[in-house]
């Protein structure tokens, strides 16, 4: 399995309070990504990064934000969680070589927020 | 943006008989298609890709399908196993082929 873990794997929290999520690669892959999971809607991607402190916008960005420090960590934050960002979040990692490569993506072991 | 859609959303068979899932996308630019599995509890897992110079592949049980003209992709899997049981999900990459579009999932149950 690729290294990489996410931490808290369960988290229950207040509407209005702030949250980290924490994507950790031992990989050393360029890109990594966060999606959230819905019933019905598959993975959507919320944001990814393709360097360190170089980051963009997914497809569900809006209330999210992420920063990346160090090629290894890939850190999500809710700056005041709402009751519709209860989720599961999978963090992902990809070493994508560029145009016709395949962008074969690993993913994490998830985290399981809910927002009360 | 790319727009997937994957059927049927749950879909039940004997063991021993085959399961078919389907994919149609939006962007002809995709070029790269890639199945996942999960299993309960676990992050997805891949089990099988194809870039769209080849119109189909297969590795042992599975197999993927891709026709590009009808942008439409399929996953197949013969001889089903209870530990086929799991949820599957499609993906396409975008034009730059730096992100994956996937498919809202088909949750296949393997009756012993």
């Amino acid at each position: 399995d690729a290294g990489i873990t996410q931490s808290p794997r369960h988290k229950v929290t207040e509407t209005g309070t702030p949250v980290t999520l924490r994507c950790h690669q031992t990989e050393n892959h360029r890109y990594m990504y966060w999606y959230r999971q819905d019933p019905g809607h598959g993975l959507r991607l919320i944001h990814y990064s393709y360097g360190v402190k170089d980051t963009d916008k997914g497809e569900v960005s809006d209330g999210y934000s992420v920063s990346r420090s160090k090629t290894e960590d890939f850190l999500l934050t809710l700056e005041s969680a709402t009751s519709s960002q209860t989720s599961v979040y999978f963090c992902a990692i990809s070493e994508w070589t560029g145009t016709g490569g395949r962008n074969e993506q690993f993913f994490g072991p998830g985290t399981r927020l809910t927002v009360l | 943006g790319e727009n997937v859609e994957q059927h049927p959303s749950t879909l039940s068979v004997q063991e021993g008989d085959s399961a078919v899932i389907k994919c149609t996308y939006s962007d002809s630019a995709s070029n790269y298609f890639p199945w996942y599995k999960q299993e309960l509890g676990k992050g997805p897992q891949l089990i099988i890709d194809i870039r769209s110079n080849v119109g189909e592949k297969k590795d042992q049980r599975i197999a993927v399908t891709l026709n590009k003209t009808a942008k439409h992709f399929s996953l197949h899997i013969t001889e089903t196993q209870p530990e086929d049981s799991a949820v599957y999900f499609c993906a396409a990459d975008n034009n730059a082929g730096n992100m994956l579009t996937f498919g809202g999932g088909t949750r296949l149950m393997v009756k012993p």
